[in-house]
């Protein structure tokens, strides 16, 4: 069974804070994502990553960095956490022009 | 830019009735269409999807149409379920990185 796991399903951090969302992925996909979730607003991408050490900027990357060090893990890192990164993040993987598996989730709340 | 429209946003129907949610997306070079369901505190999980050179496909109660010349794809669900209140999400490919999905509809089967 195909598998991407977040390491956390809720998360609470204080205002400023360096958080992290770590993703797992166990498919050997290529591709990675994190996007956000907000009512109303849809799935939006933050960054994604084609390869190790490779990154790419997505619609909304202000405020967030990432990092892939290795295939099957991809880190999303709030440098200064604010109120209004308040949200669901969603990390996926996917093959190059294939479809994309979604985790679970991480309901991150700033406060 | 590249988007995907999707309407509506909401749709309450009665257990039996069909549910139809539509998109329409901006990017001719899009050839992968999926789409998501997601149900409450989970990620979007993939129940159907149609490539660019079919004009439907069928997987029991559940089937997706494409008109590449209009730039429209569908979502049909048959004899609808309390079970198939979800939030679906339709998502538009051109077989890159990039996944372009729409705001998301939230259907409610009314028992």
């Amino acid at each position: 069974d195909v598998k991407v796991t977040q390491s956390s399903r809720y998360l609470v951090k204080r205002t400023g804070e360096k958080v992290f969302l770590e993703c797992v992925q166990d498919m050997d996909h290529e591709n990675m994502f994190w996007y956000r979730q907000d009512p109303g607003l849809g799935l939006r991408l933050i960054y994604f990553s084609y390869d190790v050490k490779m990154k790419e900027k997505g619609d909304i990357p202000e405020g967030y960095s990432v990092s892939r060090e290795k295939k099957e893990r991809f880190s999303l890192i709030l440098e200064s956490a604010s109120t209004n990164q308040t949200s669901m993040y969603l990390c996926a993987s996917s093959l190059t022009g294939g479809l994309a598996f979604f985790g679970q989730g991480t309901r991150l709340t700033v406060v | 830019g590249e988007n995907v429209e999707q309407h509506p946003s909401t749709l309450s129907v009665q257990e039996g009735d069909s549910a139809v949610i539509k998109c329409t997306y901006s990017d001719s070079a899009s050839n992968y269409f999926p789409w998501y369901k997601q149900e409450l505190g989970k990620g979007p999980q993939l129940i159907i999807d149609i490539r660019s050179n079919v004009g439907e496909k069928k997987d029991q109660r559940i089937a997706v149409t494409l008109n590449k010349t209009a730039k429209h794809f569908s979502l049909h669900i048959t004899e609808t379920q309390p079970e198939d209140s979800a939030v679906y999400f339709c998502a538009a490919t051109p077989g890159t990185y990039k996944y372009i999905f729409g705001t998301g509809t939230r259907l409610k089967v009314l028992a």
